[in-house]
């Protein structure tokens, strides 16, 4: 069965500051990878998306992630936080299967 | 505009009283999708549907129903809720299994 761990849970940042948050995901076989992101009362929307090609995918609002596929990552970064991006983000991976799972979330809080 | 619609947004029942949340999509989407929030638990899948007619089960779901008669709508069914349901539910759609996923809004219900 595929899984997906993201090992931080709860960020906290200071405006400008770099951010990176971590997926790992365990399936032998090709997958298609997600960030979704969750704003404070909204539902989610995707941030961005991998399913074959360039390893490293750009999203909306700056944000990218690069697909590493012999560390089973997807790993979600950002140069330069803003005090909007404060939100709650999930990894999903959908695999061979018709489901998709997805991670626990990291809830990230951007200080001004 | 292209969305995803679910009703009630907010209900509170007692245990044992049917209930029904109701998911329409506009998009012409195939893959249609239950998910639960649980606060550490991240997103998990209860019933997931390629198509009218063909429904699955995802990771959680025991306690819950769903039909897909048409292909707009995808009603999820708590027959005898119990306080355990309590939580946040999203529906999702998308083109095809895999792709991008589509959200609504989510109905936060208490089972008391």
């Amino acid at each position: 069965a595929q899984s997906v761990s993201q090992h931080n849970h709860h960020v906290i940042l200071s405006e400008a500051a770099s951010l990176e948050l971590g997926c790992n995901y365990s399936y032998g076989g090709t997958v298609n990878l997600f960030w979704y992101v969750q704003y404070p009362g909204q539902h989610l929307q995707l941030l961005l998306k991998y399913f074959s090609g360039d390893p490293l995918v750009k999203g909306i609002k700056g944000f990218e992630a690069e697909f590493i596929k012999s560390k089973f990552s997807f790993n979600l970064r950002k140069p330069s936080v803003q005090w909007s991006d404060t939100a709650e983000y999930f990894c999903a991976v959908n695999g061979g299967y018709q489901k998709v799972t997805f991670g626990t979330g990291t809830k990230l809080q951007v200080i001004p | 505009e292209a969305q995803v619609t679910q009703n009630p947004r907010y209900l509170i029942t007692v245990t044992g009283k049917k209930l029904t949340v109701t998911c329409s999509q506009n998009m012409n989407h195939e893959y249609m999708s239950w998910y639960r929030q649980d606060p550490g638990l991240g997103l998990r899948q209860i019933y997931y549907s390629m198509n009218v007619e063909v429904t699955d089960k995802g990771d959680v779901p025991e306690g819950y129903k769903v039909s897909r008669k048409e292909k707009r709508n995808f009603p999820l069914i708590l027959e005898s809720p119990s306080p355990n349901q309590t939580s946040l539910y999203f529906c999702a759609s998308s083109f095809e299994r895999g792709d991008t996923q589509y959200f609504g809004p989510g109905t936060r219900l208490t089972v008391l």
